[in-house]
């Protein structure tokens, strides 16, 4: 079982919609990422979060709004999604000084 | 830039042939990391290992061996005797070890290789 924890692991929102993808780590990495994978593509950086701060953003639109509330926690809202957003959305962790990502189950995200 | 090629977009074997993954990198670094990784259909990409570029000793792990060859920058992996379990699609990544602060933490994954393994 991975030890990144992602919820919803599906979700189908409307385009007026706002919603909150949440990640959950407990192995003490104070490193956080998201990830965007299309279908049969390989994923892409969107964020990534060091202790709690935000450190890299990926010229990501502002419809994706991160948050790092602990060093356990990391949350990605979503709002005024179009219909090419729709994709499986990756959290991963990594220990500082390391290189492995570990990666959740992701979230599948549906735009109509 | 980095960059990481998969030039096997799909590969389909019949269950205990042995296959080979490859994958080569580009990079101007000295110091980086090389990685693969599975994804199964479930979604997660599952970590399965970690080359340091000073570390050119090839590795065995069970039915899983990897070849890391510096001079032509290639980094391949063999699965041994493989099983319909192995389906998946495979990923070779490279790590950007100066990207903002979060050393080796920006990853470059290659395509992926989809790998169909047949009863």
């Amino acid at each position: 079982d991975t030890e990144v924890t992602q919820t919803p692991k599906h979700l189908v929102m409307g385009m007026t919609n706002k919603k909150s993808l949440k990640c959950e780590q407990h192995m003490g990495h104070r490193a956080m990422y998201w990830y965007k994978q299309k279908a049969k593509k390989p994923p892409e950086l969107m964020f990534v979060y060091s202790y709690e701060k935000l450190s890299i953003n990926e010229s990501v639109p502002s419809r994706f709004s991160p948050e790092c509330p602990n060093s356990s926690l990391l949350n990605l809202h979503l709002h005024a999604l179009q219909p090419e957003d729709s994709a499986l959305y990756l959290c991963a962790s990594r220990i500082q000084g390391s290189g492995e990502l570990f990666f959740g189950e992701g979230s599948r995200l549906t735009v109509l | 830039a980095q960059k990481v090629t998969q030039a096997q977009t799909e590969i389909s074997v019949v269950e205990k042939e042995d296959v080979t993954l490859d994958c080569v990198y580009e990079t101007r670094d000295t110091t980086y990391y090389l990685f693969w990784y599975k994804q199964p259909p479930s979604g997660e990409l599952v970590f399965l290992i970690r080359r340091n570029s000073f570390d050119e000793q090839n590795e065995i792990s069970g039915r899983y061996s990897w070849n890391f060859q510096k001079s032509t920058s290639s980094f391949n992996f063999t699965i041994t005797a493989s099983q319909v379990v192995d389906s998946a699609v495979y990923f070779c990544a490279l790590s950007d070890p100066n990207a903002g602060g979060t050393s080796y933490g920006k990853l470059t994954f290659g395509q992926g290789t989809i790998l169909t393994v047949h009863p």
